[in-house]
């Protein structure tokens, strides 16, 4: 089965700060994605990434960076956190083949105060 | 990428069977219909998948009609735990596609 790993179920921080949240997937899978999702917003886009090193924006990418170094790993960066970041942060990943599905992790809540 | 529509939300009883259709009127020759739950504070979970006519695996169906403007997902004799936001996403997720979640469908399953 496969397993994406958020290494954070809930994270607080200041305005300004340099945020990481990280995502690890055990499945080998080629694509990786960065969603938010807010109330009312449902999920949004911030950023994915279909091979190492390799990143395409999302709907959403003002305010975010991403890092692909590893296959197995995807980081999103805050570069210096705001208020209206605080949000649920889920990464997900899939295969790169025709209509694979996303396998998603639990979600990261993210404050920002 | 085919825009998606959906109900906001749906009620329903125990044992009863729940249909939410989705419109995607642009859909493209090689896009795949998607549908995807999420119960509150997790990541939304793979249900079912389609590209034309009827799919059905042990959790639900997924009914394609020929010209594959709409889908609609079909839960046979829902549960409480069955209660949650159901999303349905069109696309080839593949390569440089990214998929493009809409609001979701939110059902509510009443004793």
């Amino acid at each position: 089965d496969v397993k994406v790993t958020q290494s954070s179920r809930y994270l607080v921080k200041r305005t300004g700060e340099k945020v990481f949240l990280e995502c690890v997937q055990d499945m080998d899978h080629e694509n990786m994605f960065w969603y938010r999702q807010d109330p009312g917003l449902g999920l949004r886009l911030i950023y994915f990434s279909y091979d190492v090193k390799m990143k395409e924006k999302g709907d959403i990418p003002e305010g975010y960076s991403v890092s692909r170094e590893k296959k197995e790993r995807f980081s999103l960066i805050l570069e210096s956190a705001s208020t209206n970041q605080t949000s649920m942060y889920l990464c997900a990943s899939s295969l790169y083949s025709r209509g694979s599905p996303l396998h998603f992790g639990n979600g990261t809540r993210l404050t920002v105060t | 990428l085919a825009k998606t529509t959906q109900p906001i939300s749906m009620d329903s009883y125990e044992g009863q069977e729940v249909n939410i259709t989705c419109s995607h009127n642009n859909i493209a020759t090689n896009d795949y219909i998607t549908w995807y739950q999420q119960f509150p504070s997790q990541g939304p979970r793979f249900i079912i998948q389609g590209y034309k006519t009827k799919v059905t695996n042990e959790v639900a169906s997924l009914f394609i009609p020929a010209d594959r403007k709409s889908s609609t997902l079909s839960l046979p004799r829902v549960s409480l735990s069955d209660t949650a936001v159901y999303y349905c996403l069109v696309g080839p997720d593949t390569g440089r596609r990214a998929l493009t979640f809409g609001s979701g469908t939110r059902l509510q399953v009443q004793p």
